[in-house]
This record gives structure tokens, sequence and C-alpha cells, in this order.
């Protein structure tokens, strides 16, 4: 069965700094893993995704994630964290060969001026 | 004008009311999914539909009903509606390729007294 693992429920930074925001996956075959953005009050904003080839994938606003297959992980990462940052962070994972997301339970991101 | 949009924002009722959520989309998508977000658990799949004469039920579907009007309408409902219900629930499209990410609506606002 597929599942998503986001170990921390916080993360606290200040800005200017990198920020890390964790994920792990399980799933049968070869993933498809997505990070999506939640504002207050609006709706999942998808941010990035790997589908297959380079293990570093970058995507809207300066995020990157690095693709790990042996950890099964796809952590999210910034070099530079800005206040406007601070927000609910999703992974989520699908297998190849569906069309169920499966959902991380969220992280709260929290970027300090 | 937002690609998924959800009505009503927010709705307060009372225990055992009929209620529904509607969803229209202008992104032409064929994939329509409702979810529920609760803190600390993520999203979670109520009802999924691949075209308007499919449709499937998700992880937690008692409770709820749906009904796929037109590719560009998708509506939830809650028959008799039970305080545990009491979460933010978000209409979601995607197209056809099991690669690309879904697209979120303002999501609606329920609480059930």
């Amino acid at each position: 069965a597929q599942s998503v693992a986001q170990p921390e429920d916080q993360v606290n930074v200040a800005e200017g700094n990198p920020l890390t925001v964790k994920c792990t996956y399980s799933v049968s075959g070869n993933p498809y893993l997505f990070w999506y953005v939640q504002y207050p009050n609006r709706g999942l904003q998808f941010l990035l995704k790997y589908i297959t080839g380079d293990n570093l994938v970058k995507g809207s606003y300066g995020f990157e994630a690095e693709f790990n297959k042996s950890q099964t992980s796809f952590h999210l990462k910034k070099p530079s964290a800005l206040v406007s940052d601070s927000a609910l962070y999703f992974c989520a994972v699908r297998d190849t060969g569906g069309f169920k997301t499966i959902f991380g339970a969220g992280t709260r991101l929290f970027v300090k001026a | 004008d937002a690609d998924v949009t959800q009505t009503p924002r927010n709705r307060i009722t009372k225990t055992g009311k009929r209620i529904m959520l509607e969803c229209s989309q202008t992104k032409g998508h064929d994939r329509m999914y409702w979810y529920r977000q609760d803190p600390g658990l993520g999203l979670r799949l109520i009802y999924y539909s691949f075209d308007v004469k499919d449709i499937n039920k998700g992880e937690i579907s008692d409770g709820y009903s749906v009904s796929r009007q037109a590719q560009a309408k998708f509506s939830l409902s809650l028959e008799s509606a039970i305080p545990n219900q009491t979460a933010l629930y978000f209409c979601a499209t995607s197209d056809l390729t099991s690669n690309q990410p879904q697209h979120f609506g303002d999501g609606t606002r329920l609480s059930i007294l």
C-alpha cells in the first residue's frame, strides 16, 4: 500500500537560512512524487514533481527537491528562506500505474524575520 | 477567475441537515476529486470521477454521496450531517495523464453543530 510520511509537524527557520522539509514514501512500483503548498484560506498549489530522470527537481518560488530512491525520500529544500514561505507543505505520492494520490499529513513551515 | 471554484466557501449547519457542496472547473479536465482535510491527517479522498458516467468511492465515502452533472461540475452531498463531518473540503481536478499534478479549489469550511 502507498503511504507518505512527513516526520515533522513544524519546521522553524530564520529568514535567509536554508530550509528542508522532509518526506519519505512507500509505493509498490515507481513513484510519481509531488510537493504542494497551502496558504491560509487557499487550496493546495503545486510546487514541483519528480517523474523520472534527474534526482534534483526544481520548482516554483525557488524551491527544489531531491529524490533519493535508496532512502525512499523526497525532501523539499530552498537555499534561502523568505518570511513569505511560511505555509503548510504537503508531500504526495502516486504510483506510475495508478491514479490515486496519497498525501502526507503536512508540515507547517514558519520563517522568522 | 479561478480555474476550480467551490461554493459555498463557508457553511455552518445543524446535525441532521442535508448539505450540498458544489465544484465547477474551467480547466477542461476529465478527472475530478473530493477530499477532506483535517488537522494532522492531511487530505483524505472521499470520491473521485474520471468522466461523467464514472463515480468511484475513495477511502472515506461513508456518509457522503456525489453527482457528476457535467464534465465541469462535481457536487458532494452530506445526506444527514453529523458533527464529525466538520472539516475543510476540497475539490480537485486533473487531466488523464497520471504524472500531472492536481488543481485545487480554495475549499469549503464546513461546521456542523
